[in-house]
């Protein structure tokens, strides 16, 4: 069954650091987003993505978030200036298409901001 | 905005026992109702869905039923088993404004004891 890989599983940096986080789609996917999930919180929107550009972010979304996809195929999302309040769980979520409603996540990558 | 609501947890039962877990929604649009599932160390999986008013979803003996009379998609089951302790979350996408991207509840932690 075709799965959603995200990369690292776990990372820690220091407060003030840049990280990337890695996602690789299901190949015939065409939407991409972030989540996150604040330890003992609810699953959050951050941004999503299609046809190579942001169509939506929400509040959280700073200009301290960006998200790319350099290379056709990994979707990234990078975080400049890690603060500690970054600490969290990242899900990566692809959807086929449009019309199809079901999203597949990732397994996502704990931060650990210190 | 779109909000989900779910009970509070944890929620503990003994096996064989029956499973509620109370979901309610507010949407701007016509939402589509999710209930995924977050096993321990894995990503977030779809256990089941409803794109429409009185529609059942229904997946490895969990149903939920999306009312919109009382905007609510509980999720329920006869039995529970010990593999069915994870974290439950519900969840709402409306196409229309938010491009598919989910609202989610807080989760609801289950606990099964043999």
């Amino acid at each position: 069954e075709p799965e959603v890989t995200q990369t690292p599983s776990h990372q820690v940096t220091q407060m003030g650091q840049e990280v990337i986080l890695r996602c690789v789609p299901i190949s015939n996917h065409l939407y991409f987003y972030w989540y996150r999930q604040i330890l003992g919180q609810k699953v959050e929107f951050l941004v999503s993505f299609y046809n190579n550009e942001i169509s939506e972010k929400s509040e959280i979304f700073d200009d301290q978030f960006s998200v790319e996809r350099p290379d056709g195929s990994n979707f990234t999302l990078k975080i400049r200036s890690t603060k500690l309040e970054d600490s969290a769980m990242y899900f990566c979520a692809t959807l086929h298409d449009g019309k199809n409603t079901e999203a597949f996540f990732g397994q996502g990558t704990r931060l650990t901001v210190v | 905005g779109d909000s989900v609501t779910q009970m509070e947890g944890p929620v503990t039962l003994s096996e064989e026992a029956f499973l509620t877990i109370n979901c309610t929604y507010t949407a701007t649009g016509y939402p589509s109702l999710f209930w995924y599932v977050q096993y321990p160390g894995e990503g977030l999986q779809l256990l089941l869905k409803a794109t429409k008013a009185d529609d059942k979803g229904s997946n490895k003996g969990f149903e939920a039923t999306y009312r919109k009379e009382t905007t609510s998609f509980h999720l329920e089951k006869g039995s529970v088993q010990v593999s069915d302790s994870a974290v439950y979350f519900c969840a709402l996408s409306v196409k229309e404004t938010s491009g598919s991207r989910l609202t989610f509840g807080e989760g609801t932690q289950l606990t099964v004891n043999p």
